[in-house]
């Protein structure tokens, strides 16, 4: 079974605070993907990562950035917490179009509140 | 601008009824387009369609995709409790991008 695993599943922090979300993956994917989901937003793209040291802005990357070192691990940083941070964070892993089944395979997620 | 959009936006049902939920699509280069489930957690994977009238089943849901008409339909027959959730679709594109746009979802209740 694929397992995206989250580094903590509920995070309070203050304002202003830098924050770290990690997402750990063990199918050898290459693709990973961070998500903040809100009430009536659904689903949107923070940051996305195809390969080790790579990354590519998704819709709403101000305010956020990622880390690719290894290909397991795909790390977001909120570089200065703010309360409209507060959101549902998901992190999601997939093959290369052609490499593998290419649907998405989600973490548990980390509900933050900042403070 | 690519968009997807879900309908209806939520639905209540009582356990045996049939349900079809909505998804309808604008986007270039489209390459397939994906439903998943999810309930308090993490969303789970339902189905990958790339082909349009070619219809997916797993036990009592089903989906079908409609390339020409730009839309797919989730059907879920003798509805269960356990069916409660909110069903996301997505697509991707064939070139240009790894990314997965979403549509905003459908909260679906059903009611013993």
């Amino acid at each position: 079974d694929v397992k995206v695993t989250q580094s903590s599943r509920y995070l309070v922090k203050r304002t202003g605070e830098k924050v770290f979300l990690e997402c750990v993956q063990d199918m050898d994917h290459e693709n990973m993907f961070w998500y903040r989901q809100d009430p009536g937003l659904g689903l949107r793209l923070i940051y996305f990562s195809y390969d080790v040291k790579m990354k590519e802005k998704g819709d709403i990357p101000e305010g956020y950035s990622v880390s690719r070192e290894k290909k397991e691990r795909f790390s977001l940083i909120l570089e200065s917490a703010s309360t409209n941070q507060t959101s549902m964070y998901l992190c999601a892993s997939s093959f290369l179009e052609g490499q593998g089944p290419y649907e998405q395979y989600f973490g548990p997620g980390t509900r933050l509140t900042v403070t | 601008e690519d968009k997807v959009v879900q309908s209806p936006l939520s639905l209540v049902v009582h356990e045996g009824d049939t349900v079809t939920l909505n998804c309808s699509y604008e986007v270039t280069n489209f390459r397939s387009l994906l439903w998943y489930k999810q309930e308090k957690k993490a969303p789970t994977f339902l189905f990958m369609l790339t082909s349009s009238g070619i219809e997916k089943k797993s036990g009592r849901l089903s989906s079908i995709l409609d390339k020409k008409e730009l839309f797919s339909i989730l059907n879920i027959t003798a509805t269960q409790t356990g069916d409660s959730a909110v069903y996301l679709c997505a697509f991707t594109r064939s070139s240009g991008t790894y990314k997965y746009i979403f549509g905003t979802g459908t909260r679906l209740k059903v009611l013993a």
